[in-house]
């Protein structure tokens, strides 16, 4: 049972633009979601998180946001530059008694195009 | 130079051999994690060690070994029992709750 999608196993935009990568869950027990970026043959880089008493987040070119009631997040990317172009996997995390698991989605590939 | 290093890079293996990958940090993190990647997919977790001389099984840790037993290191084994060992391997560790960082990985490819 898949408790993270990403439903888009790719997304193609043009550089300057805005690149959006959305995720859905299932597990309302979650309360802590992550992004991370993945370039291949290495591992994941942590981009930028939310907890579940946010709706938003930003840092930079990125931004998170969560909406609960329909257990969606997506990552916005303004604007898109052609370093950008990797793997982006959303994680969940419901602490507690799961302290530190994190439930990973499968992954979008964005490629930026210059 | 902080970090977390993962040896060696790639590591091929015989079908029926044990293989022990390594994964050491030193950050002073309590926790400790292992995931393995199999392509087209996201990662998933084999075990997670919250201090030291603990870990717990995570989704996927049949035909899979751990130890903790200093902060530094969690060395993960892959025995001869795991049906399908060829996959990229992650480390990662964890100060607070939730935010994990993560080595640059060990491919392992079995002949």
């Amino acid at each position: 049972d898949q408790q993270v999608k990403q439903n888009s196993p790719s997304l193609s935009v043009q550089e300057g633009r805005i690149s959006i990568l959305n995720c859905d869950y299932t597990n309302s027990m979650f309360d802590y979601f992550l992004w991370y970026k993945k370039y291949p043959a290495e591992g994941p880089t942590f981009l930028i998180s939310i907890s579940s008493i946010k709706d938003k987040n930003e840092d930079g070119r990125f931004t998170v946001f969560l909406n609960k009631s329909a257990k969606h997040l997506s990552l916005h990317i303004v604007p898109s530059q052609p370093g950008d172009s990797a793997v982006y996997f959303c994680a969940a995390s419901e602490g507690g008694t799961s302290y530190g698991k994190l439930t990973f989605g499968q992954g979008t590939i964005l490629t930026v195009h210059p | 130079d902080g970090g977390i290093t993962q040896s060696p890079k790639y590591l091929f293996r015989k079908e029926g051999q044990n293989v022990t990958l390594s994964c050491e940090q030193n950050l002073n993190h309590d926790a400790m994690y292992w995931y393995r990647q199999d392509p087209g997919q996201g990662l998933r977790l084999i075990y997670y060690s919250q201090i030291v001389n603990d870990f717990q099984k995570g989704d996927i840790a049949e035909g899979y070994s751990v130890s903790r037993e200093k902060k530094e290191s969690f060395p993960l084994t892959v025995t001869s029992a795991q049906k399908n060992p060829t996959a990229f391997y992650l480390c990662a560790t964890s100060r607070d709750v939730d935010t994990q960082y993560f080595g640059p990985g060990t491919r392992l490819t079995v002949l």
